[in-house]
């Protein structure tokens, strides 16, 4: 069973609101990530942390940012809400190392903003 | 990590065995053949794993090539609540030098029809 937890699930906001989309685990996992995905279509890496205090960009370039002050804890925050950041924010998290490492994913935001 | 073509979409009838091909001719010797799937507006499900050697859980099998170059996910008795996007992805040991991040293609969509 899953511990990842994502919210709001679901959220209609006005251009230019600033948001944060909330994310937690409690697995005590290193690795967190957010994902970005349009219906229908792929999802796409913006965002991960190797661990507290670590932030990286991910593959998709956002304008969205993200910080991680405790392990448990992987929010991310658009400054000024637009349009074109409509879509479905997914966080996962997954254990630090070996090889038998699989990722727990939250039910997702879908942000909606007008 | 290198690239997986699957089909874009399948249909099952319930009951029967659903067999879904992946190919990943570029496979490294030690990137490991993982599947998720994603029910509509869910976050992804992992749902097996493997390096070389044939795999079973509970949810499904995992069917890999002597030279690694293709996989086979297998339900072994599909229901209504299978359907979903099946995604394979392959994927490197997270280790101090891989983050071993988990990179998303299209994905086969599964109708599984009475």
């Amino acid at each position: 069973e899953a511990d990842i937890y994502q919210t709001p699930r679901y959220l209609v906001i006005g251009t230019g609101k600033k948001i944060t989309l909330e994310c937690s685990q409690t697995m005590g996992h290193d690795k967190m990530y957010w994902y970005q995905q349009d219906p229908g279509m792929e999802l796409h890496l913006i965002h991960y942390s190797y661990g507290v205090n670590s932030t990286e960009k991910g593959d998709l370039s956002s304008e969205s940012t993200v910080s991680r002050i405790r392990t448990e804890h992987f929010p991310l925050t658009l400054e000024s809400a637009r349009p074109s950041h409509t879509s479905q924010y997914l966080c996962a998290s997954s254990d630090p190392g070996g090889t038998n490492t699989e990722a727990f994913f939250g039910q997702g935001t879908r942000l909606t903003v007008v | 990590d290198a690239k997986t073509t699957q089909p874009p979409s399948m249909d099952c009838a319930e009951g029967r065995a659903a067999n879904l091909p992946c190919n990943h001719s570029t496979i490294s010797g030690n990137e490991y053949v993982y599947w998720y799937r994603q029910i509509h507006s869910q976050g992804p499900q992992y749902i097996i794993h493997g390096l070389k050697n044939n795999e079973t859980n509970e949810m499904a099998s995992l069917i890999i090539t002597e030279d690694r170059k293709s996989s086979t996910l297998i339900l072994p008795h599909a229901t209504l609540r299978d359907t979903a996007v099946y995604y394979c992805i392959v994927r490197s040991p997270m280790t101090t030098d891989s983050w071993g991040k988990l990179q998303f293609g299209a994905g086969t969509q599964v109708v599984v029809t009475p």
